[in-house]
């Protein structure tokens, strides 16, 4: 059964760069046929997405986040990682991981983590 | 870039309530809409994906309709269990955009 798990540091200093990772049990992120993403969530508002990344294939990222965003993966440790640089207090959100599926294999995301609080604060 | 608007942002029902939510594109997406079904404290969880299949392990009473521009998501029969927020999301050319979110409280 596939399973996602973020983990990181919960608190980050303004100006800093945020640093998640995502842990992926139950699947290969480079034998499998998936993309996989990273989605953001401000506390009591909605979804926003941050970038996609597929095994050997440049990422692909949200344009109003695309300067400060680096997606990664890292195959060994079966793991995918995210980066965000010159963090503000608007960067604190629930940061989440998810799998895509689809005909195209892109369309949606169909399998989630349970999600990591990073609070930007001095 | 594609605007998705859902409405209402917020619905009151009663258990046995026959919901429907709506998200609107501000132009035309064909069937590349998902909803998802989130609780407080919980991640996103699929329900219906391309507009109108449903997901596996979701309850039939969720249903998904609409093409174009406007689409719907049905709860025929509402359960104590549905009571959360909803969010459709489109999908288009390695974008992909969330609706604002409907929640459904109790009346």
């Amino acid at each position: 059964q596939l399973q996602l798990q973020e983990s990181g540091p919960g608190l980050v200093k303004p100006s800093e760069t945020l640093s998640l990772t995502c842990i992926v049990s139950g699947g290969s992120i480079t034998r499998s046929s998936y993309y996989w993403g990273w989605i953001r969530q401000p506390p009591g508002k909605g979804l926003e997405w941050i970038g996609s990344i597929y095994y050997s294939e440049s990422p692909h990222y949200n344009p109003s986040l695309k300067s400060r965003v680096t997606i990664s993966e890292h195959t060994s440790e079966n793991q995918i990682s995210l980066k965000l640089s010159s963090v503000t207090a608007a960067d604190t959100a629930v940061y989440y991981c998810a799998r895509h599926n689809g005909d195209y294999r892109v369309e949606y995301f169909d399998c989630w983590g349970q999600g990591t609080l990073v609070t930007v604060s001095s | 870039d594609i605007q998705m608007t859902q409405s209402p942002s917020t619905l009151s029902a009663s258990v046995g309530d026959r919901v429907t939510i709506t998200c609107r594109a501000s132009q035309s997406i064909s069937t590349w809409l998902a909803w998802y079904q989130q609780k407080p404290g919980k991640a996103p969880k699929l329900l219906i994906y391309k507009a109108s299949s449903l997901e596996s392990g979701a309850p039939s009473r969720f249903s998904g309709s609409g093409s174009g521009t406007e689409f719907t998501l049905t709860i025929n029969g509402l359960q104590p269990d549905d009571f959360a927020t909803y969010f459709c999301q489109h999908y288009n050319s390695f974008l992909w955009t969330f609706g604002q979110g409907t929640k459904v409280e109790i009346k």
